[in-house]
């Protein structure tokens, strides 16, 4: 069974920094192709940006929000995906979820709970 | 950026169907998913591919899309499938993105 679990939210000042992490379970980590997602409170779905797997290497992407700002790594060897987070800003609290493809290729087949940002002074 | 456009809400009636569309430039050639979330949950996979379902997904859900717009359709909607939908697609300006999401509620 694929497990995601977030951790890491919390209040942080505009300007500050964050990192959130995500441990998965129940399917290959080091091959999978990951996305963070995050929803204001009581708005809509917005894709974050996302980390790919390849015999190659790994590599990313970002929405243009999160671009120069957040930053998308992972430490195989921990099954754990992570989302650095700097210069807050209030318009980036949201609840944060981390997702993964399923076996039909879906990008976001899989979602954890998410962890709740707050971004306030 | 490329946007994907919902209606806020939709109402219906029980065993009535429910449509929730999803317009966007040139929507039809690009794969649209659909994803279910309700009050407190993480979203679920509904509709992927355009049509798929998911196993686990009733066959009542149902989906299509060509020209600029895709279109979920509940069909006997049921109380249960009260919730936010978003349609979802990946745009090569944008990468992924997600529609402004819909309220169905069964009245």
């Amino acid at each position: 069974e694929v497990q995601l679990v977030e951790s890491g939210g919390g209040l942080v000042q505009p300007g500050g920094s964050l990192r959130l992490s995500c441990a998965g379970s129940g399917f290959t980590f080091s091959s999978a192709w990951m996305s963070w997602v995050r929803q204001a409170p009581g708005k809509g779905l917005e894709w974050v940006g996302r980390l790919k797997s390849k015999p190659e290497g790994v590599t990313t992407e970002y929405a243009a929000p999160a671009k120069g700002r957040f930053t998308i790594s992972r430490d195989a060897s921990k099954n754990t995906l992570y989302l650095q987070m700097n210069s807050l800003k209030t318009e980036d609290t949201a609840l944060y979820y981390c997702t993964t493809e399923d076996g039909s290729g879906n990008p976001f087949g899989y979602w954890g709970q998410g962890t709740l940002v707050t971004v306030s002074s | 950026s490329y946007e994907l456009t919902q209606p806020p809400s939709v109402s219906v009636s029980p065993g009535q169907t429910a449509s929730i569309t999803c317009s966007g430039d040139k929507l039809g050639d690009k794969y649209v998913s659909w994803y279910q979330q309700k009050p407190g949950q993480s979203p679920v996979v509904a509709i992927y591919e355009d049509r798929k379902r998911p196993s686990g997904i009733p066959q009542r859900f149902s989906g299509s899309n060509s020209g600029n717009t895709a279109t979920l359709t509940i069909s006997e909607t049921q109380a249960m499938d009260e919730a936010d939908y978003y349609c979802q697609a990946w745009d090569s300006s944008a990468s992924y993105v997600f529609g402004t999401g819909t309220k169905v509620t069964v009245l």
